[in-house]
């Protein structure tokens, strides 16, 4: 049973780019959550998606983007980078998001901007 | 907005120790309540978890009890190994905000 998988599991942009990361939620799970880590930081709720809809979004600025597809699976789009956003960005999936229903986490993508 | 307090790291602990991680948590309405684990490079792993007031999370040797009248999750191991060396972080989730929101994490070093 494959937990929940990433990719790519490291990148390297410079500033002004884009990047899409992207996330397989756990089998039988339907909703996906993105976090950021910065270094030496707990991690920070980015958004959450159910059912291909965004149901709630934490204090990051609209060059933060997202997608979830049919099969659950979930894109995280980044515009116009800039050297803070470099994080290990960390997807976690869990059923119909309900507060007894733990989330679990893939092994994140780390980005760095140059 | 919901908010989770850790004690401070780096903990030091020989193999053997008592191990306590402090956690205490603020939260509109009644969350549920997590210790996760993160070994270097690798994503969080859930270690614990408890639902409601007086509910007891373990796993592996680690314990957490749920106290809504100190508004506390401290984790606790009895006797502490080398492989138990990693950042532990306490989260809190309510369905309301459908998110975690998470401590920032106390690293744990074990030695022989």
């Amino acid at each position: 049973d494959a937990g929940v998988t990433q990719s790519p599991t490291h990148l390297i942009k410079t500033r002004g780019q884009q990047v899409t990361l992207r996330c397989s939620p756990k089998s039988g799970h339907d909703t996906v959550s993105w976090y950021q880590q910065a270094l030496g930081q707990g991690p920070q709720f980015i958004f959450q998606y159910y059912e291909e809809e965004e149901r709630q979004r934490g204090n990051f600025p609209d060059r933060f983007s997202g997608h979830q597809f049919p099969n659950y699976s979930s894109e995280l789009n980044v515009n116009a980078l800039l050297l803070g956003d470099s994080a290990l960005y960390l997807c976690a999936s869990s059923l119909d998001g309900t507060k007894n229903q733990p989330q679990h986490f893939g092994d994140g993508t780390r980005l760095s901007i140059l | 907005g919901d908010s989770v307090t850790q004690m401070e790291g780096p903990v030091t602990l020989s193999e053997e120790a008592f191990l306590t991680i402090n956690c205490t948590y603020t939260a509109t309405g009644y969350p549920s309540l997590f210790w996760y684990v993160q070994y270097p490079g690798e994503g969080l792993q859930l270690l614990l978890k408890a639902t409601k007031a007086d509910d007891k999370g373990s796993n592996k040797g680690f314990e957490a009890t749920y106290r809504k009248e100190t508004t506390s999750f401290h984790l606790e191991k009895g006797s502490v190994q080398v492989s138990d060396s990693a950042v532990y972080f306490c989260a809190s989730y309510t369905g309301t905000a459908s998110k975690l929101t998470f401590g920032t994490g106390t690293r744990l070093q074990v030695t022989l």
